[in-house]
């Protein structure tokens, strides 16, 4: 039920910056719902990363953005560490489904 | 802090009933501001809203897993739990409680549990 499409991977040097694309539809993002995107680290639980497309909660580095546009979110990780190496997984709601959806995840890789 | 576990069985045999519970601590179940809901990840794959439950006792379901899904809360307890009768295979999966909260337009889960492994199996 991944109706949230993401690269299945994105990869970049120390120090880059990479965007991760959230591609949905007009009965999800395109119709007003928030993103919301998680950081999963090998073998641990989803981490809220971004609420509401752009917010931070508090203790995440401002390293970390979220952007929505239409019916597609972003999320950039400016200043790539190796501690970033892990899974990324947008959220929202859509309404067709009547559920909570995720994406289908990326992982980032630091070369 | 805000902390949630997971506890229940980590062996379920097919055809029988999947129970789990998830204990809040460091804060109060009965916010009315929260939902507090279920997520599940199959062994190397995505995540998947199985559904939420709010202290009052409404609930709120996948519809996929609705048939087969039961949520219950004890709020003397700070507790929420989930049923999952005749699993299969296919629902073996670590299981996730969390906190919903929300804005305007759309739940996000923040805390999460650590997340239990269950598998099917005879």
């Amino acid at each position: 039920q991944s109706v949230l499409t993401q690269p299945p991977s994105v990869s970049g040097a120390p120090g880059q910056r990479v965007t991760i694309s959230c591609t949905g539809s007009s009965s999800n993002i395109g119709t007003g719902y928030d993103v919301h995107w998680y950081q999963q680290l090998p073998g641990t639980a989803p981490k809220l990363l971004i609420y509401g497309n752009t917010n931070r909660p508090s203790g995440v580095p401002d390293r970390f953005s979220g952007s929505k546009s239409g019916t597609s979110a972003s999320l950039a990780i400016t200043g790539l560490q190796a501690e970033d190496e892990a899974d990324y997984y947008c959220q929202s709601f859509d309404s067709r489904l009547s559920i909570y959806v995720f994406g289908t995840g990326t992982k980032v890789t630091v070369l | 802090q805000l902390q949630l576990q997971e506890s229940g069985p980590g062996l379920v045999k097919p055809s029988e009933t999947l129970s789990l519970t998830c204990t809040v601590s460091g804060g109060s179940i009965t916010s009315s501001r929260y939902y507090w809901g279920w997520v599940r990840q199959p062994p190397g794959k995505g995540l998947e809203w199985i559904g939420n439950i709010y202290y009052s006792g409404g609930t709120f379901y996948n519809p996929s897993l609705k048939s087969r899904v039961s949520m219950s809360v004890d709020t003397s307890n700070d507790q929420f739990s989930l049923k999952l009768s005749s699993v299969t295979a296919a629902d073996t999966a670590v299981y996730y409680c969390a906190r919903e909260d929300y804005l305007t337009a759309g739940n996000w889960f923040d805390p999460w549990g650590q997340g239990t492994l269950v598998t099917v199996s005879s």
